[in-house]
């Protein structure tokens, strides 16, 4: 089955810098793959995702790369805020198979 | 429009001792799933539903139950509370099984198993 690598569990950043958070994926047949933020004591809210087809996108102050060849993508988010410190999770899908979760990042920023 | 809702909020349990936890969602999606989250494991499958009527097996499904009587409905039952089964559990929907159909959570069960 999938497998999916998050790095790194916790990462802390000052206000205004950049923060990356790095996925990979075991399984080329995967071709979805969502990014959810979550709020200390809430679930996980989709906040960005990119299909296999397309190497970027991006909304606003966040992005993702996806690489289809070393099968891994990213999440960037620029000009960081206090309110985007939580949990960040990266997942994986091929076709209605299941979402396989990455274990997590703790992002914390600094004002 | 509530979206996905978990009851109860919090729950202790002694070892051995059962419960139900309930999942509703108002969005009229066909897929049900349950996770559990445990740090740093990230999030993992229990069980899910394709259908009113229909279960599954997920990853981790060893010492729970369910049942999908209703569309808006997924119960998770724990038989015989282990402490192993402390955990954060999230129920979450989808309205299809397209790879891009975008799953819904709740906002949690945390359960405390003594």
């Amino acid at each position: 089955g999938e497998n999916v690598e998050q790095h790194p569990s916790t990462l802390s950043v000052q206000e205004g810098d950049s923060a990356v958070i790095k996925c990979t994926y075991s399984d080329s047949a995967s071709n979805y793959f969502p990014w959810y933020k979550q709020e200390l004591g809430k679930g996980p809210q989709l906040i960005i995702d990119i299909r296999s087809n397309v190497g970027e996108k991006k909304d606003q102050r966040i992005a993702v790369t996806l690489n289809k060849t070393a099968k891994h993508f990213s999440l960037h988010i620029t000009e960081t805020q206090p309110e985007d410190s939580a949990v960040y999770f990266c997942a994986a899908k091929r076709g209605s198979y299941q979402l396989t979760f990455g274990k997590g990042t703790k992002l914390s920023v600094i004002p | 429009n509530a979206g996905v809702t978990q009851t109860p909020k919090f729950r202790v349990l002694k070892t051995g001792q059962s419960m139900t936890l309930l999942c509703a969602q108002d969005m009229n999606h066909e897929y049900m799933y349950w996770y559990r989250q445990d740090p740093g494991m990230g999030l993992r499958l229990i069980h899910y539903s394709v259908g009113e009527g229909t279960t599954a097996k997920g990853e981790v499904p060893d010492g729970y139950n369910v049942s999908r009587l209703k569309k808006q409905n997924f119960l998770l039952g724990l038989e015989s509370a282990a402490p192993s089964q402390t955990s954060v559990y999230f129920c979450a929907s989808t309205h299809g099984l397209a790879a891009t159909d975008t799953q819904y959570f709740g906002p949690g069960t945390r359960l405390t198993v003594l």
